[in-house]
């Protein structure tokens, strides 16, 4: 059974741009959360979506946003970038909503905003 | 405030000591789940364990073993007879209601096991 696929693995960006990450959650898995993990802050939660719709939200300012495909397949956006948004990006599917079970996380997306 | 706190940074022992990773919570939810995970090189998040606050039981998985205590609000992790594949960072979670059951990481413990 494949895993949580994110994609792009690395990227580097600049100041002021957008960026779009990826998220495949595993076959069946329709719940799709992600992360945001830095050195200073830790893990950090941004949102759940559950069925295309958000379901809960952490505390990043509106820069931060996702959607949710009818396939379950996930992205995240992030717009106008700042340094401070240089991190590693991580996604997790589970079967049900709510981190309350086992969450499968991928490799993530570590981003470089120069 | 800090939900989850991981003292300890940082831990280095020789194989096949044994270690205990501390993890003290904060919660006024009556229902919650406590969380273990493990982050290899890698990166990827790998869950080791899940506990609701109204089992109390230790368990214990091979050389893993967890001690959860409602009574000083601590899920404390012992790897016993530790191996160099140990060597990860480790994280202790919480997830309840008040937050919408979204997990709520400590800081993480990194561990490291030398031959």
């Amino acid at each position: 059974k494949a895993g949580v696929t994110q994609t792009p693995r690395y990227l580097i960006k600049t100041r002021g741009q957008q960026v779009t990450l990826s998220c495949s959650p595993i076959s069946g898995h329709r719940s799709v959360s992600w992360y945001q993990q830095t050195p200073g802050q830790g893990l950090q939660f941004l949102f759940e979506y559950f069925s295309e719709t958000q379901r809960n939200k952490g505390n990043f300012p509106g820069r931060f946003s996702g959607r949710q495909f009818s396939n379950s397949r996930s992205e995240m956006n992030v717009s106008t970038l700042e340094l401070g948004d240089s991190a590693l990006y991580l996604c997790a599917s589970s079967l049900i909503q709510g981190q309350v079970g086992e969450l499968f996380f991928g490799e993530g997306s570590r981003l470089t905003v120069l | 405030a800090q939900k989850v706190t991981q003292a300890q940074t940082e831990i280095s022992v020789v194989e096949k000591e044994d270690v205990t990773l501390d993890c003290v919570y904060e919660t006024r939810d009556t229902t919650y789940y406590l969380f273990w995970y493990k982050q290899p090189p890698s990166g990827e998040l790998v869950f080791l364990i899940r506990r609701n606050s109204f089992d109390e039981q230790n368990e214990i998985s091979g050389r893993y073993s967890w001690n959860f205590q409602k009574s000083t609000s601590s899920f404390n992790f012992t790897i016993t007879a530790s191996q160099v594949v140990d060597s990860a960072v480790y994280f202790c979670a919480l997830s309840e209601a008040n937050s919408g059951y979204a997990l709520n990481f400590g800081k993480g413990t990194s561990l490291l096991v030398t031959p």
